[in-house]
C-alpha cells in the first residue's frame, strides 16, 4: 500500500525566513496531495492541495511543488510569521481509494 | 454550523467499557471518513462512507471497532470493550464526493482517554 514519508520532523526558523517541508510517496497511482496545518487541540485544516496534472500551485505565501517522476512534493512557506507555528501534515490519495495516507508531521516553530 | 462537528470533545472511560463517538458532517457532503491520531503521530485511516455504498472498513484495527452512518448524514463510531491502547484523538472528516481529489474537511476530534 501507499507510504508517505515526511521530513523534517521539526523545523525552527526566524520570522521572515522561508520554511520548506518535503514528502515522498511510494504509490505512483496517487494523484492528490493535500497539506494540512494542525494547531494544538484543533483538527487539521487544509491549507493547500495539488493534483497530479499540475507541477506547482501558489496561494499568497504558501506554495506546493510536485515531482511525479521522483514521487515527491514539497510545501514552501515564505515570509514566515509566528502564527505559522503549528504541525504540518502532508498526505496522498489515489483514484481507487478515497482515504488519505498521511505523513507523520512536521512541527514548525517560527521565532519572533 | 458550517463545519464538521464532533461530540463529545473529550471522553474519559474505564477499560472494558463501550464508547460511542459522533460526527456531524458538512451539510451536503456525501463522503465521511474516520481517522485516529495517537499522541504525536500522524493520522491513521479507520473507515470511509460514500453515499449508499458499502463502507470501506479496511482501516479498522480490530472487530471491537464499528461505525454506522444513518440517513447518509450523521455517523457514530463505536469501540467495544475499550483497551488502553485505544486512547487517542478520533477525527472525522467529510468531503463533497468520494472522489480521491476532493478536499477533506476535519472536525476538531474527540480526545478519548482509557483509564
Amino acid at each position: 500500500g501507499e507510504n508517505v514519508e515526511q521530513h523534517p520532523s521539526t523545523l525552527s526558523v526566524q520570522e521572515g525566513d522561508s520554511a520548506v517541508i518535503k514528502c515522498t510517496y511510494s504509490d505512483s497511482a496517487s494523484n492528490y496531495f493535500p497539506w494540512y496545518k494542525q494547531e494544538l487541540g484543533k483538527g487539521p485544516q487544509l491549507i493547500i492541495d495539488i493534483r497530479s496534472n499540475v507541477g506547482e500551485k501558489k496561494d499568497q505565501r504558501i506554495a506546493v511543488t510536485l515531482n511525479k517522476t521522483a514521487k515527491h512534493f514539497s510545501l514552501h512557506i515564505t515570509e514566515t510569521q509566528p502564527e505559522d507555528s503549528a504541525v504540518y501534515f502532508c498526505a496522498a490519495s489515489k483514484r481507487s481509494q478515497g482515504n488519505l495516507i498521511f505523513g507523520k508531521g512536521t512541527k514548525l516553530s517560527v521565532k519572533p | 454550523g458550517a463545519g464538521v462537528s464532533q461530540s463529545p470533545s473529550n471522553k474519559v472511560t474505564e477499560k472494558g467499557k463501550d464508547v460511542e463517538l459522533r460526527c456531524d458532517p458538512i451539510s451536503g457532503h456525501t463522503a465521511l471518513y474516520w481517522y485516529r491520531q495517537s499522541l504525536g503521530q500522524g493520522l491513521e485511516f479507520l473507515i470511509y462512507f460514500q453515499g449508499n455504498s458499502a463502507p470501506d472498513k479496511s482501516g479498522l484495527p480490530s472487530d471491537r471497532f464499528s461505525a454506522e452512518r444513518t440517513g447518509g448524514s450523521v455517523s457514530t463510531l463505536t469501540i467495544q470493550r475499550t483497551q488502553q491502547e485505544d486512547s487517542a484523538v478520533y477525527l472525522c472528516a467529510s468531503s463533497l464526493t468520494g472522489s480521491s481529489n476532493q478536499p477533506q474537511h476535519f472536525g476538531d476530534g474527540t480526545r478519548l482517554s482509557i483509564l
